[in-house]
């Protein structure tokens, strides 16, 4: 498998449920990040892992919740979310600040 | 104010003809611009990267144009088909940070 790959692809969730979103990259890059990607709008990063440091937390709500356990994972822990936090939610990776790939989404629609 | 700003929001045109989407840009210090291409429901997929050195880049079909003294860039798609309906993204970086300045996209849609 090749690529950038998050699961699920869709998920919807009540405000009260706790749900974790998926991504792991097999290209060999240092740096991994999660966006949100609203209608119209233009995306926005959330966080920024490098080597799995934390090097970025873009005053994200504390109901997000990032964890990265190694260099090819990362997960979006999600808990008490809002409907406006609905949204198609984008991982990437990239080595250093080069060209970013990114997954294929997950469209999260919380009730 | 958003520092990538793109033009048109969205533009309808036949198969086999040419558009040209606007990229307009204040962020500094810049490093490089790079053009995404994003089908509905897809993640991004990156088409061009330009330095600011480089005046112009093509990919296939499509050729991006950089005019770093007057913040511009432009992505121009030739002949055009049915698959290039997506959405285009102008990404702007600043010189060695994880962080990029996105434009909102401009949604082309071509018909036969």
């Amino acid at each position: 498998e090749t690529g950038v790959t998050q699961t699920p692809r869709h998920l919807v969730m009540g405000m009260t449920n706790k749900k974790s979103l998926k991504c792991e990259q097999h290209l060999g890059h240092n740096a991994m990040y999660w966006y949100k990607q609203s209608a119209k709008k233009p995306l926005e990063l959330m966080f920024v892992y490098n080597f799995k440091e934390q090097t970025e937390n873009n005053s994200v709500p504390s109901r997000f919740s990032p964890e990265c356990p190694n260099s090819s994972h990362l997960f979006l822990h999600l808990h008490t979310l809002q409907p406006e936090d609905s949204a198609l939610y984008l991982c990437a990776s990239s080595q250093h600040t080069g060209e970013l790939f990114f997954g294929e989404g997950s469209r999260l629609t919380v009730l | 104010k958003n520092q990538v700003e793109q033009s048109p929001q969205s533009l309808i045109i036949l198969e086999g003809k040419n558009c040209t989407l606007q990229c307009n840009y204040t962020v500094s210090p810049f490093s490089n611009l790079r053009w995404y291409k994003q089908d509905t429901g897809r993640g991004p997929v990156s088409l061009t990267i330009m330095t600011f050195s480089e005046n112009t880049k093509s990919n296939g079909r499509y050729t991006a144009t950089l005019d770093a003294d007057t913040k511009q860039s432009s992505l121009h798609i030739t002949a055009s088909q049915l698959s290039d309906s997506a959405s285009y993204i102008c990404v702007v970086s600043l010189s060695n940070d994880y962080k990029l300045s996105f434009g909102a996209g401009t949604t082309v849609t071509v018909r036969a």
